[in-house]
């Protein structure tokens, strides 16, 4: 069955820092993988997806995040990281036997300092 | 229009009470969601309609009781809640469910008492 891991529930970097969320998939297939922003009070938001193709996949916001397959990866970076980009982040993987569910990791809170 | 709405945004109810959580979507999706997220947990799936057939229940207490009365709309009815069900109600929909893109609401903030 798939899985995400999420290393790190919390992280805190300066305004301007490099931003490096980590996640780590357990998938017997080639996983789609995906990572979900959400703001305080709001819903989740789509910030980028792996399924096929190029595995450096630039989202929204500035964010990417590279798809490794020999670390069973699925690391999100931000060169450089603003005081809005403070939020729940969400690493997520499509279950390949049900197509219809995301399962999620626990997520990191990205906290960010002036 | 790239919009999933729910209302109301926040509900307090008795344990006794019945009410109902709505969700619309205008986006032409073909399968809407229902997810339960407590405070600092990931959402965790309810129920997926799939052109407005329940496809999956995740093995939710009957308390809890979805409707589909047409594409763009999708009910949560609550009856006999606990107060452990308190938690942030997010719908989704999706177009392409292979490639996970779902569309969140903001959210149904549920207290009961």
């Amino acid at each position: 069955a798939q899985s995400v891991t999420q290393l790190g529930s919390h992280v805190s970097v300066s305004e301007g820092a490099l931003v490096l969320l980590r996640c780590n998939y357990s998938s017997s297939v080639p996983p789609y993988l995906f990572w979900y922003v959400q703001y305080p009070n709001q819903g989740l938001q789509l910030l980028l997806k792996y399924t096929t193709g190029a595995t450096l996949v630039k989202g929204i916001n500035g964010f990417e995040a590279e798809f490794k397959k020999s670390e069973t990866s699925f690391h999100l970076t931000k060169p450089s990281a603003h005081m809005s980009d403070a939020a729940e982040y969400f690493c997520a993987v499509s279950d390949h036997y049900n197509t219809d569910k995301l399962i999620f990791g626990t997520g990191t809170r990205l906290q960010v300092f002036p | 229009d790239t919009e999933v709405t729910q209302t109301p945004k926040h509900l307090v109810m008795g344990m006794t009470n019945k009410k109902s959580l709505k969700c619309e979507q205008h986006m032409g999706h073909r399968a809407m969601y229902w997810y339960k997220q407590k405070a600092k947990k990931p959402p965790e799936l309810m129920f997926v309609y799939s052109y407005e057939k329940l496809s999956i229940n995740e093995s939710v207490p009957s308390r809890f009781s979805p409707e589909c009365p047409n594409s763009s709309l999708l009910n949560l009815h609550l009856h006999a809640l606990q107060p452990e069900d308190s938690a942030l109600y997010l719908c989704a929909s999706t177009q392409r469910t292979w490639q996970g893109e779902l569309f969140f609401g903001e959210g149904s903030r549920l207290t009961v008492l």
